[in-house]
């Protein structure tokens, strides 16, 4: 089982900044990787697939990069309703895909 | 746009079945570029991916579970629906379901579409 890591687990950060949150994997998963937004009482929210492509609707200040077993998450300039949990998935080696433990972005 | 819907018991007893049903709507659950999936998340934790099933009805399970898991398909009512048996306080989690886009070879594995989720508790 392939086993994903985020880091910070809490990232502290004010409207208007920079965000980059980032998520390890214990064995390469290519590109095969995506990002979920967890607000408190909802769902996921599917963000950002393959590594680097935004899903619909998905605004253009989230991107995503990396390859391998190395990837980020950058929110280029906070808005109030970014601050949530930020998921990796890897959906490469299954079963079973798995996640990473969650980063919690807050209001610094 | 795809609309997902869990329906099910929020409280279960150990030992007993947890069931849930997933009505989807916007679309037929037949459609050849849609797997389905489960997907729980405990209190205050992070996510686990139970199982995923496709129209046909191959489904494939987090080997985990695997043990304790079915996930069928009925198509004539467009809806999936998630059975784990021998439950314990340890399965007590919000239950989600999702759809997960086709790929080249079988399901792409990304979860575009949620349900909004529902709580089930296991509890005497």
């Amino acid at each position: 089982e392939i086993v994903m890591t985020q880091s910070p687990a809490t990232l502290s950060v004010s409207p208007g900044e920079r965000a980059t949150l980032s998520c390890r994997a214990s064995q390469s998963v290519s590109s095969n990787l995506a990002w979920y937004q967890q607000k408190p009482g909802q769902a996921p929210r599917l963000l950002i697939y393959s590594a680097s492509t935004r899903a619909t609707g998905i605004p253009a200040r989230f991107s995503g990069s990396g390859s391998g077993t190395e990837f980020t998450l950058t929110i280029s300039s906070l808005q109030s309703e970014d601050f949530a949990v930020y998921y990796c998935q890897q959906y490469n080696n299954w079963p079973p895909y798995t996640f990473g433990q969650g980063t919690k972005l807050e209001i610094k | 746009q795809l609309q997902l819907q869990e329906s099910g018991p929020g409280l279960v007893k150990p030992s007993e079945t947890l069931s849930l049903t997933c009505t989807v709507s916007g679309g037929s659950i037949s459609r050849s570029y849609y797997y389905w999936g489960w997907i729980r998340q405990p209190p205050g934790k992070g996510l686990e991916w139970i199982g995923t099933i496709y129209y046909s009805g191959s489904a494939y399970y987090n080997p985990s579970l695997k043990s304790r898991v079915t996930i069928s398909v009925d198509t004539s009512k467009n809806h999936f629906s998630l059975n784990l048996h021998s439950v314990t306080a340890a399965d007590t989690a919000i239950y989600y379901c999702a759809s997960m886009p086709s790929g080249v070879i079988g399901a792409t594995g990304r979860l575009d579409y949620w349900g909004q989720g529902t709580l089930v508790t296991v509890s005497s």
